[in-house]
């Protein structure tokens, strides 16, 4: 089992929707879980970081944690071209010594 | 001000060459890593250091060789370069090493070895 599974995808998304983004890891005991997001030739830049679990809310951005089902969420509402990326989800872990990435969800944001 | 910086930004050299890329933070974060994207955009921690100091070393081949002059500072060197060698490494840098904190990220280098 990889450490933090994502969707390759791409996942299509007509503009002005919800876009949903999800990430399951395996170590229990990992404590932060953080969204990158990627765009095409450039370096991953933080979107979101959550350490508890229920929804975290930041503009368009909804970060939701479960850490009992192991399961980490992005919600980008009313999605825009401009978010048309990959979006890399990553947990710390390995007794906290290093964060692990997870493959990345490439999001298409329709016109 | 660039908080995470890299040189050079591409790099294209051939089979068997020693090469170097050197990162620098001004963000006055204590840990600092060099991470590997290949082509199919998986990105995947080398080294991590710490003040200095060597935390992570994930099964990456000898001819890599990391160095942290000072905290602010991360160098990899490679040598005897290889056509799988060929990748995007980034340099990034937290606040601490144990992932509790966001990680910023250089603008990466693109290897292409021939």
């Amino acid at each position: 089992q990889k450490e933090v599974e994502q969707n390759s995808g791409p996942l299509s998304v007509p503009e002005g929707a919800i876009a949903s983004l999800n990430c399951t890891y395996s170590d229990r005991v990992s404590q932060s879980f953080f969204w990158y997001r990627q765009y095409s030739g450039k370096s991953p830049e933080l979107i979101m970081s959550i350490y508890s679990n229920g929804d975290k809310e930041d503009g368009r951005f909804t970060a939701q944690l479960n850490k009992a089902s192991q399961y980490v969420s992005l919600l980008i509402r009313d999605s825009q071209p401009s978010d048309s990326a990959t979006y890399l989800c990553a947990v710390n872990s390995g007794g906290y010594q290093k964060v692990t990435f997870g493959t990345g969800t490439k999001l298409q944001v329709i016109p | 001000d660039t908080a995470v910086s890299q040189t050079p930004k591409y790099l294209v050299t051939q089979m068997g060459n020693d090469k170097s890329i050197k990162c620098e933070q001004n963000l006055g974060h204590d840990t600092m890593y060099w991470y590997k994207q290949d082509s199919k955009k998986f990105l995947k921690i080398m080294f991590s250091y710490n003040n200095k100091e060597l935390i992570i070393n994930e099964t990456v081949p000898n001819r890599f060789s990391p160095k942290s002059p000072d905290k602010a500072h991360l160098n990899l060197h490679i040598n005897s370069l290889e056509l799988g060698d060929s990748a995007v490494y980034f340099c990034a840098s937290s606040r601490n090493p144990q992932g509790t904190y966001e990680q910023y990220f250089g603008p990466g280098t693109r290897l292409t070895v021939t």
